[in-house]
């Protein structure tokens, strides 16, 4: 089974804070993806990246960065929080060895900055 | 960015009762994921198909594509409580390009 974990449930950060949210994947996929989701617009990308040290920004780059130094931990990092980035964070990966490229998530990190 | 739209976006409904919920879109996909996402959950992967006019069944859950691979169906048959949550299409048109319709929120009632 592939299996994808986060490394926390909820959070609760300040307005201004750097907030560090991981995720690692145990199938050696080579895609991962770091997702917002909200209601009424659903899933939205923030970054990917397809192999170690490499990035592409997704639909909503604005106020993120992300960091891949091993090829299983994705990191999505918050410079300075604020409360519009209040949100449910969702990380996924998947194989590029095959179509069609399903991607696995993890259970979430409820994010709330105050 | 292509638009996936599901209908219904609420649907509350009798244990044992028969449901479909849509997935349109004007693009063409390459394949189209299903999943379902409970609350305080990540989305679990249901199906993915493939060929334009597939049909896969899982249990009481039936998922077609549309033979012009832009639209898909699910229907629940019997629907039970345990069916209960919020279910995505997802087309998808690359190795890193998977859009997310805005979802289909279901309650089955005992």
């Amino acid at each position: 089974d592939v299996k994808v974990t986060q490394s926390s449930r909820y959070l609760v950060k300040r307005t201004g804070e750097k907030v560090f949210l991981e995720c690692v994947q145990d199938m050696d996929h080579e895609n991962m993806f770091w997702y917002r989701q909200d209601p009424g617009l659903g899933l939205r990308l923030i970054y990917f990246s397809y192999d170690v040290k490499m990035k592409e920004k997704g639909d909503i780059p604005e106020g993120y960065s992300v960091s891949r130094e091993k090829k299983e931990r994705f990191s999505l990092i918050l410079e300075s929080a604020s409360t519009n980035q209040t949100s449910m964070y969702l990380c996924a990966s998947s194989s590029l060895g095959r179509a069609p490229y399903e991607q696995y998530f993890g259970p979430g990190t409820r994010l709330t900055v105050t | 960015t292509q638009l996936l739209e599901q209908s219904p976006q609420f649907l509350s409904i009798q244990e044992g009762e028969n449901l479909t919920v849509y997935c349109n879109s004007s693009s063409v996909f390459s394949s189209l994921q299903w999943y379902r996402q409970e609350p305080g959950e990540g989305p679990v992967l249901l199906v993915t198909v493939v060929t334009g006019g597939e049909v896969k069944k899982l249990k009481r859950l039936t998922f077609q594509f549309g033979d012009a691979r832009k639209d898909s169906s699910l229907h629940i048959t019997a629907a039970q409580p345990g069916d209960t949550g919020l279910y995505l299409c997802a087309g998808q048109t690359g190795a890193n390009n998977l859009f997310f319709g805005t979802g289909t929120r279901l309650t089955v009632i005992p």
